[in-house]
C-alpha cells in the first residue's frame, strides 16, 4: 500500500526564517515518483517539483530545495528566507506508474503561514 | 499552453439537489483525475480515466456520485441527490506519461 505522511499540520515562521517541511512515504515499488505541490489560497495546486527513486541528487531551485532520502523514506522541502508570498498549504505526493495510468497519493498538507 | 478548465468555479446548493462539474483537460493529456478535497484535507481521488475508460473509481460514493468522459476528452462530475458532507472543492486535474498532474482551480461546492 502507498502512504505520503505530512506530520507537520501547521507551521509559522517570522519572515526571512528558513523552514523545512517534512515527508515520509511508504510504498513497496522500486520505481516510484515523489512531487511537491503548493496551495495557495487561491485554491490551485501548483506543481514544485517531481523526483523519481532512482535519482537521489538534491535540488536546489533559488530559495527552494529538496533532500531526498530512500534510506528514510523522506522527502524533505526547505524554504530558505521565507517571504509572506511562500505562505500556502504544501502537499507532498507519491506517484506511481502501472500500465493503467498513472497514480498519486497526496499527504494531508502543512499549512506554512510567514509573518511579515 | 492552456491549463486544465473547470466550471463553474463556485456552487451553493440545498441537499438532496443535483449538481455537476465539467473539466477540460490539458489537450493530448490521456489521463483525467476528478479528487475531492474537503477543507483541511489534502485531496482525494474519486476517479480516474485514461482515455475515456475508467481505471479506478473504488473511492466513488457510486450510489450519489457519478462520472462520464466522453470521447476521452472533457468530463462531467456529478452528484445527485447532494449531503452536506459533498462540501468539499472538487479538483480536476490531468496528466501525461511524465507524471506530472496538473490541476485546474478547482469547483467549490456549498450543500446547505
Amino acid at each position: 500500500a502507498q502512504k505520503v505522511t505530512q506530520a507537520q499540520t501547521e507551521i509559522s515562521v517570522v519572515e526571512k526564517e528558513d523552514v523545512t517541511l517534512d515527508c515520509v512515504y511508504e510504498t513497496r515499488d522500486t520505481t516510484y515518483y515523489l512531487f511537491w505541490y503548493k496551495q495557495p489560497p487561491s485554491g490551485e495546486l501548483v506543481f514544485l517539483i517531481r523526483r523519481n527513486s532512482f535519482d537521489e541528487q538534491n535540488e536546489i531551485s533559488g530559495r527552494y530545495s529538496w533532500n531526498f532520502q530512500k534510506s528514510t523514506s523522506s522527502f524533505n522541502f526547505t524554504i530558505t528566507a521565507s517571504q509572506v508570498v511562500d505562505s500556502a498549504v504544501y502537499f507532498c505526493a507519491l506517484g506511481r506508474r502501472p500500465n493503467t495510468g498513472n497514480q498519486f497519493y497526496f499527504g494531508t498538507g502543512t499549512s506554512l503561514t510567514v509573518i511579515p | 499552453e492552456a491549463g486544465v478548465a473547470q466550471s463553474p468555479r463556485y456552487k451553493i446548493i440545498e441537499k438532496r439537489q443535483s449538481v455537476a462539474f465539467w473539466c477540460n483537460p490539458i489537450s493530448g493529456h490521456a489521463t483525467l483525475y476528478w479528487y475531492q478535497q474537503i477543507l483541511g484535507q489534502g485531496p482525494k481521488l474519486l476517479i480516474q480515466f485514461q482515455n475515456n475508460g475508467v481505471v479506478d473509481d473504488s473511492q466513488l460514493p457510486k450510489d450519489r456520485f457519478s462520472a462520464e468522459r466522453l470521447k476521452g476528452v472533457d468530463s462531467t462530475l456529478k452528484i445527485q441527490p447532494a449531503k452536506l458532507e459533498d462540501s468539499a472543492v472538487y479538483l480536476c486535474a490531468s496528466s501525461l506519461d511524465r507524471g506530472e498532474l496538473f490541476f485546474g482551480e478547482g469547483s467549490r461546492l456549498t450543500v446547505l
